[in-house]
């Protein structure tokens, strides 16, 4: 059982590129969540999927697009990247039912370089 | 909105010392409140958790309280270890969906 996972670890890109994040989990969990991670700023939410099908925005969607792929797969897309998306980017998922308090599973992290 | 506020940081003590970390909310229901920690190099894990008002979370040494009354989850432990050594985010939940997490609090412990 390898909960989230995601890939890749580290990635440098030069302003203009695109490319995505992936992002798995192997707990057959409904929703999953796409975060950033600024000095200061905590965790912010991008983009969650409550289920298979659906997506929405969370606080800071300008310059992404996701897809919910199957139940497993939620990715995130940066289709022409700016220095200010450098960050660390954390995928999660969330179990359901009462006993779930909300609590999110998290993935160990995507370090994100724009020149 | 609804937000967290946990005290500024980095936070520096010795081992064997005791251990707060502030966090105060505000939110217009009743939220499940969280801490979660996160060592260096890795994603975030769930330290402890508190859903209703005076419930206490614990987990590894540290407690929780959750203070309706002062709208307050503040973390405590009574004698820290080097390993403790981590970043901690308060983080409060309304909804089904969304975590509101506060900016987060660097403790480093020194042997």
């Amino acid at each position: 059982n390898a909960g989230v996972t995601q890939t890749p670890k580290f990635q440098v890109l030069k302003t203009g590129q695109s490319m995505t994040l992936q992002c798995a989990q192997d707990m057959n969990h409904n929703s999953m969540y796409w975060y950033r991670q600024d000095p200061g700023m905590g965790l912010r939410l991008i983009y969650y999927s409550a289920s298979e099908g659906t997506t929405d925005k969370g606080e800071v969607p300008n310059g992404y697009n996701v897809s919910r792929l199957n139940k497993r797969e939620f990715s995130l897309r940066l289709e022409s990247a700016a220095p200010s998306q450098t960050s660390v980017y954390f995928c999660a998922s969330r179990g359901q039912g009462a006993d779930s308090y909300n609590e999110q599973f998290f993935g160990p992290g995507t370090r994100l370089t724009v020149l | 909105g609804d937000s967290v506020t946990q005290m500024e940081g980095p936070v520096t003590l010795s081992e064997e010392a005791f251990l707060t970390i502030n966090c105060t909310y505000t939110a217009t229901g009743y939220p499940s409140l969280f801490w979660y920690v996160q060592y260096p190099g890795e994603g975030l894990q769930l330290l402890l958790k508190a859903t209703k008002a005076d419930d206490k979370g614990s987990n590894k040494g540290f407690e929780a309280t959750y203070r309706k009354e002062t709208t307050s989850f503040h973390l405590e432990k009574g004698s820290v270890q080097v390993s403790d050594s981590a970043v901690y985010f308060c983080a409060l939940s309304l909804g089904a969906q969304k975590l509101v997490f506060g900016q987060g609090t660097r403790l480093t412990i020194n042997p």
